[in-house]
């Protein structure tokens, strides 16, 4: 059974860096790409970042760019959001979410993690 | 800037069918999208109901089916049940520079 554990949500100052993690089990972790996604209090979802399944390519939501970054360590079968020169705006639940091979472009988001809570307040 | 428009609220009456529909402000939603539908009930996170326009995630009844529908992706519940009643997403893949674009939800109501 696929599992995604998310981890690193709390309370941070604007400006200030948060880094997500997001254990993923029941799968082979190196054969799917994987995302972020959140979702802002009462809104929708917002895509954020993604990964490859090797970890050589990325991808950025606008929101984003230059401030957050996605990695994967595949010893540890876990995801990672560097999450740098937050904003009030990126207060949301975030999700890690698994595709549906190695290749990012083009796949669904389709296993999703319960989320965890950043809020980004003073 | 893109724009994915899904329906803000829809109604259908228990037992009932309802097709929910997810657009482009500009152009046509083809399978070049790999439309995915997601349901979504308050404090829970999004389960995964159709990808890749029409396949159904494992363990989804087979009364959700997706399509597409003239220039949209679409959602058919068929036999809608009381707790089909959610907020449902669809999200479009949309290429280099944009990648993924979540419509903003339709929440469903049954009664």
């Amino acid at each position: 059974e696929v599992q995604l554990l998310e981890s690193g949500g709390g309370l941070v100052q604007p400006g200030g860096s948060l880094r997500l993690s997001c254990a993923a089990s029941g799968f082979t972790f190196s054969s799917y790409a994987m995302s972020w996604v959140r979702q802002a209090p009462g809104k929708g979802l917002e895509w954020v970042s993604a990964i490859s399944g090797t970890g050589g390519t990325t991808y950025n939501a606008d929101s984003v760019k230059g401030r957050f970054t996605i990695s994967r360590d595949e010893s540890k079968n876990t995801l990672y959001l560097q999450m740098n020169s937050l904003r009030a705006e990126d207060t949301a639940i975030y999700y890690c979410a698994r595709g549906l091979g190695r290749a990012a472009a083009g796949t669904g988001w389709v296993s999703w993690g319960q989320g965890t809570l950043v809020t980004v307040s003073s | 800037q893109t724009v994915v428009t899904q329906e803000p609220s829809f109604s259908v009456s228990p037992g009932g069918t309802v097709t929910l529909t997810c657009g482009l402000s500009s152009g046509s939603v083809s399978t070049s999208h790999y439309p995915t539908w997601y349901q979504q009930t308050p404090g829970q996170a999004p389960r995964t109901l159709i990808y890749s326009t029409n396949t159904r995630s494992s363990g989804v009844p087979d009364r959700f089916s997706g399509s597409i529908l003239g220039n949209k992706a679409a959602l058919t519940i068929t036999g809608a049940q009381a707790d089909d009643e959610s907020d449902y997403y669809c999200v479009l893949y949309m290429g280099s520079g944009i990648y993924w674009v979540f419509g903003g939800g339709t929440k469903l109501t049954v009664l």
